[in-house]
């Protein structure tokens, strides 16, 4: 079983305010992911990151950050919250560095900006 | 750049009919192929993996996918649906660094 977990699990909050939504792993995997999920959407990946200290911007542009200052933990940060941020957040880990890996993913934060 | 299309964003089987969900990818080289189930309020976790050692891949839960090049596709099938089978199920393509994922098709079993 998939060790990697994601709080807060809902998150219901005003316009304007920062979060940040936390993503860890057990798993000691190097590589790990931000997707944002839409009804009726494919996955867009929003961050990646190699290794510490490694991030990327993924395919879909986004006003959030992240940062990678250990293996285990990749939180992704918004810094003033919009209604267009609603949506669910997924991360992910997988091994090694290629598309070939499988990806172990994270319950989701089902995010609502009011 | 990898594409995968799948075609139906919403299935219903009847209980203990085929399942089919079609996935087709876009690639210059044969990719690593994935299917992913997502049951409600839980992340995708991994069904089967395509790797090139065999084209019939078999996975969790009773299905298979089979890899037909001359057709660029990576159809999921179970013989006998079950009302847990009720999921979302995405199709994936990993090439060289990044994976690219379907729209998703929910699956619907009805009793």
């Amino acid at each position: 079983e998939a060790d990697i977990y994601q709080t807060p699990r809902y998150l219901v909050i005003g316009t304007g305010k920062k979060i940040t939504l936390e993503c860890s792993q057990t798993m000691g995997h190097d590589k790990m992911y931000w997707y944002q999920q839409d009804p009726g959407m494919e996955l867009h990946l929003i961050h990646y990151s190699y290794g510490v200290n490694s991030t990327e911007k993924g395919d879909l542009s986004s006003e959030s950050t992240v940062s990678r200052i250990r293996t285990e933990h990749f939180p992704l940060t918004l810094e003033s919250a919009r209604p267009s941020h609603t949506s669910q957040y997924l991360c992910a880990s997988s091994e090694g560095t290629s598309g070939g890996g499988t990806q172990y993913f994270g319950p989701g934060t089902r995010l609502t900006v009011l | 750049a990898q594409s995968v299309t799948q075609l139906g964003s919403h299935v219903s089987v009847s209980e203990g009919a085929l399942v089919l969900l079609r996935c087709n990818y876009s690639s210059s080289v044969p990719p690593y192929l994935f299917w992913y189930v997502q049951y409600p309020n839980q992340g995708l976790q991994l069904l089967l993996k395509y790797t090139s050692a065999a084209t019939l891949v078999k996975g969790i839960n009773g299905f298979e996918a089979e890899f037909k090049k001359s057709e660029t596709s990576f159809h999921l099938t179970k013989p006998s649906a079950h009302m847990s089978d009720a999921a979302e199920y995405f199709c994936a393509a990993g090439g060289y660094q990044k994976v690219t994922f379907g729209i998703g098709t929910k699956l619907q079993v009805i009793p």
